[in-house]
């Protein structure tokens, strides 16, 4: 199974700060990955997706690169909405498997 | 609307059974593949099952082969997990989602329901 290792595990971060959250692959998974944020009682929301891809509606200060084993998200810009957890997950081959989650509190 | 309704959940002994549904509306349901995913505090989100647009495909994680069965009805657009031999470890928020969102040979996972909380526990 592939391993998805995402570091930080926590964050704390002010407004307007630049973020950048790193997701690595146990092996290379071209540019199957996805995205995550998630807020406490609600369901994942999808931010991008093919490693680099934003979803629609996602506001432009969400940006994804990398391809194999190393990905990033970044947050530009960071606004109050955007404190949250965030995921990673990969597509490569089932079984799909997600990262354990980077944390962002207010500083 | 479009969306994903989960339903089902609740306490449950060990060793019993239980059985999940989510309700699709708004979106051709049988277009796209449907899986469950679960969450818990200690170890994250878990891809549980997928099952393909007409059922024909199934394919589950190892901790729950030959307890857990993936089933779709088209004609009710309506997702199934029948659980059975329930253990702790499966306390968990239970998802379903869709993958709609399709890009270079893959399909991601842009729709999901609110969840249904199944507690394992004596």
């Amino acid at each position: 199974d592939i391993q998805l290792t995402q570091s930080p595990s926590f964050l704390s971060a002010s407004v307007g700060d630049r973020v950048t959250i790193t997701c690595r692959a146990s092996q290379g998974i071209s540019s199957y990955l996805a995205w995550f944020q998630q807020k406490p009682g609600k369901a994942p929301k999808l931010l991008i997706y093919a490693a680099s891809t934003l979803q629609s509606g996602v506001p432009s200060r969400f940006s994804g690169s990398g391809s194999g084993t190393e990905f990033t998200v970044t947050i530009s810009n960071l606004q109050p909405e955007d404190f949250a957890t965030y995921f990673c997950q990969h597509l490569n081959s089932f079984p799909l498997t997600f990262g354990g989650g980077t944390r962002v509190e207010i500083k | 609307e479009v969306q994903l309704v989960e339903s089902g959940g609740g306490l449950v002994q060990p060793g019993g059974s239980l059985r999940l549904s989510c309700v699709a509306s708004g979106f051709t349901f049988t277009d796209y593949s449907m899986t469950w995913v679960r969450q818990t505090p200690g170890k994250g989100l878990e891809w549980v099952a997928n099952i393909n647009r007409d059922g024909s495909e199934k394919l589950y994680v190892d901790s729950v082969k030959g307890r857990f069965t993936i089933s779709r009805d088209n004609a009710k657009t309506s997702l199934y997990l029948q659980m059975n031999s329930l253990r702790d470890e499966d306390t968990a928020m239970y998802y379903c989602a869709t993958p709609r969102s399709y890009l270079s040979g893959r399909y991601y996972h842009d729709l999901w329901g609110r969840g249904t909380l199944v507690t394992v526990s004596s």
